[in-house]
């Protein structure tokens, strides 16, 4: 079945640092979503992106999708204590099964 | 608009017994996933229902077993439980059918002794 590869599994900064995560699949995809996961809390729809190439900014973060539609990435600029949590990326495959990556915990010191 | 609720949000029960869950989703949505969430596995597709039918299953054995109702209310039923079946279990409700914004319930918290 359908896999998405999303690294790094952790990452810690200082506040003010900027924070990335990747998301691969060996194949392409027809589009791809992110969410955030609070702790103790569930995850919450951030965006869709479904263009090759497309790139999505709301405030602080920035979204990609590669051109080959088989990459993805989130970016965050300045991190703040408020960005703590689970992001995942998430591609429904041609089995039509959402599949969700495992997951970038981001911690971040004040 | 009220959110995706999901009771009960905290579950004890023991090996062999069997359990069910429920979702409602939010007002106007038709589609209900269900998602298992654990620290090894992450995020694992369980099920997803539309208009009271199931279309789609993920790779889970056949103890784990949902329906839907008329008014897009769902439950899934978990039997013989393990002690592997410890876990969040997510739902997730949505518009339309294969609509990938999906928006969370809050989880019930599983614990299998």
């Amino acid at each position: 079945g359908q896999q998405v590869m999303q690294i790094p599994q952790y990452q810690h900064v200082q506040e003010g640092e900027d924070f990335t995560t990747y998301c691969n699949s060996s194949t392409t995809l027809s589009n791809i979503q992110w969410y955030k996961q609070r702790p103790g809390g569930h995850p919450v729809f951030l965006i869709q992106l479904v263009k090759s190439g497309e790139v999505k900014k709301q405030k602080r973060l920035t979204f990609q999708f590669g051109e080959a539609k088989k990459n993805s990435s989130l970016h965050i600029t300045a991190t703040q204590t408020t960005d703590v949590g689970t992001y995942f990326c998430a591609a429904r495959g041609s089995n039509y099964k959402l599949t969700f990556g495992k997951g970038t915990l981001l911690t971040v010191n004040p | 608009k009220a959110g995706v609720t999901q009771t009960p949000r905290y579950l004890i029960k023991t090996r062999g017994q069997q359990v069910t869950l429920s979702c409602s989703p939010i007002s106007g949505h038709r589609s209900v996933s269900w998602y298992q969430q654990t620290p090894g596995q992450g995020l694992q597709f369980l099920f997803e229902y539309f208009s009271e039918t199931q279309r789609n299953k993920g790779n889970f054995p056949g103890r784990f077993s949902g329906r839907q109702f008329s008014n897009s209310r769902s439950e899934m039923n978990v039997s013989t439980l393990e002690l592997g079946d410890s876990a969040l279990y997510l739902c997730a409700s949505s518009r339309a059918e294969g609509s990938n914004e999906q928006y969370f319930g809050p989880g019930t918290r599983l614990t299998v002794t």
